[in-house]
């Protein structure tokens, strides 16, 4: 069974530009959540995804946002990038999310901002 | 607001001996528990849970236990290997929540 699958692995932006990321869960799961890592801090949530609605969101601006799609795939975007948003994103899927499931998480995506 | 914390940023022990891992949280809704295993440039790994109507889990060589009244839990790696030195995450969820929780992260070191 194929894992949790992210695009780009790596990408180098430039402030103000804007960023879109993939993410294919694993066969069968229907809930998405993205994560963000920056050095020295935990993993971050952004946002959970179920049959393309977004169930919970985490304390990120607005620039951030995602959406799933009808076959469970998903994006987050990030606007107007800031040097801040240098981080590693992941993604992780489940069958049904946090509900006493575990989450699989991808090997990320890789943003530098310069 | 940090409902999960891993207070030790690193631990360093003997290949063979026992590696003891440890996180708090705040929240007594949490019901779920996590550790995760993370190498640099990759995806964090699950390793095993653990029910909050469990006090104990045991998978191989990894033995979780959650004690409830004093909200900790812990993780035991026996005996531990070089190949486990990583990056360990706690992590607890909340029934109808639909988010998982990280703790900052223990970095482990395995010395041969």
């Amino acid at each position: 069974k194929a894992g949790v699958t992210q695009t780009p692995r790596y990408l180098i932006k430039t402030r103000g530009q804007q960023v879109t990321l993939s993410c294919s869960p694993i066969s069968g799961h229907r809930s998405v959540s993205w994560y963000q890592q920056t050095p020295g801090q935990g993993l971050q949530f952004l946002f959970e995804y179920f049959s393309e609605t977004q169930r919970n969101k985490g304390n990120f601006p607005g620039r951030f946002s995602g959406r799933q799609f009808s076959n469970s795939r998903s994006e987050m975007n990030v606007s107007t990038l800031e040097l801040g948003d240098s981080a590693l994103y992941l993604c992780a899927s489940s069958l049904m999310g946090a509900k006493g499931n575990t989450i699989y998480f991808g090997e990320g995506s890789w943003l530098t901002v310069v | 607001d940090q409902q999960v914390k891993q207070n030790s940023p690193s631990l360093s022990v003997q290949e063979g001996r026992i590696s003891i891992l440890n996180c708090d949280y705040t929240n007594s809704m949490f019901d779920y528990f996590l550790w995760y295993k993370k190498y640099p440039a990759e995806g964090p790994t699950f390793l095993i849970s653990i029910s909050s109507i469990k006090d104990k889990n045991e998978d191989g060589r990894f033995t979780v236990f959650l004690n409830k009244s004093a909200k900790h839990l812990s993780l035991h790696i026996v005996p531990s290997q070089p190949g486990d030195s990583a990056v360990y995450f706690c992590a607890a969820s909340v029934a109808g929540g639909f988010k998982t929780i990280f703790g900052a992260g223990t970095r482990l070191f395995v010395k041969a």
